[in-house]
């Protein structure tokens, strides 16, 4: 069966480090991953999407790659600060049909400063 | 630009009563989706609707769930005859079209209680 996996152990840096979180999947071939971030009581926000003929996507301190062969999604953060705890969210959507990603449960990241 | 809305923020419910969750989608966007995130599980997908029909229900229950997105007013999410394992956050996301490079923007969630 399809299998989404995010680490589920929170994830703690030093603000100013590079926070990189992993995202794989199994049994699956998606024609697009996306991150969203999730704060406690709120609703996810779109981050950034990559699509599978991209190796590797940037916004701002924001990096993702996307290893096709590996079956994983790299999600970077760098020069991280104490506002970007929260929960990220992977998200790959198969193309055809209804564009739905589905969503795994989720890394919390978590910056001292 | 108002951001998806949904109401009520927080629902308490007795067992066998109904639930009655609203999701008001952004301006201009036709697309909407509904999901259920359950304590420390990731978001599963219920049911995407356009205006007036339902697309995709493969993730919905196929019991005591309904959904409809009418030509007016909110799209409802109804669950009759409760139970506690409703208990769940759900949330409603809403597009401007249906497409790979297209994000859905989410709104803050219903968090029901079944008691």
């Amino acid at each position: 069966s399809q299998k989404i996996e995010q680490n589920s152990e929170a994830l703690n840096i030093q603000e100013g480090k590079t926070a990189t979180l992993t995202c794989n999947y199994t049994n699956y071939s998606p024609a697009y991953l996306q991150w969203y971030r999730q704060d406690p009581g709120r609703g996810p926000v779109f981050l950034l999407l990559i699509r599978e003929n991209e190796k590797e996507k940037r916004k701002e301190r924001l990096k993702v790659t996307f290893d096709t062969t590996l079956k994983q999604s790299l999600f970077h953060i760098t020069a991280s600060q104490p506002a970007d705890s929260a929960t990220y969210l992977c998200a790959p959507g198969e193309g055809g049909g209804s564009y739905i990603p589905t969503f795994g449960r989720g890394t919390s990241l978590i910056v001292h400063p | 630009n108002a951001g998806v809305m949904q109401n009520p923020r927080h629902l308490v419910r007795r067992r066998g009563q109904e639930a009655r969750l609203r999701c008001s989608p952004m301006k201009g966007h036709s697309h909407v989706y509904w999901y259920r995130q359950l304590p420390e599980e990731g978001l599963k997908f219920m049911v995407y609707l356009q205006k007036e029909n339902i697309i995709d229900e493969s993730g919905m229950p196929k019991e005591r769930f309904s959904a409809e997105f009418p030509k007016e007013g909110p799209s409802i999410l109804r669950i009759q005859q409760v139970v506690r394992g409703d208990s769940a956050a759900y949330f409603c996301a809403s597009s401007p079209r249906n497409a790979p490079q297209e994000t859905q923007y989410f709104g803050p969630g219903t968090r029901l209680l079944v008691l």
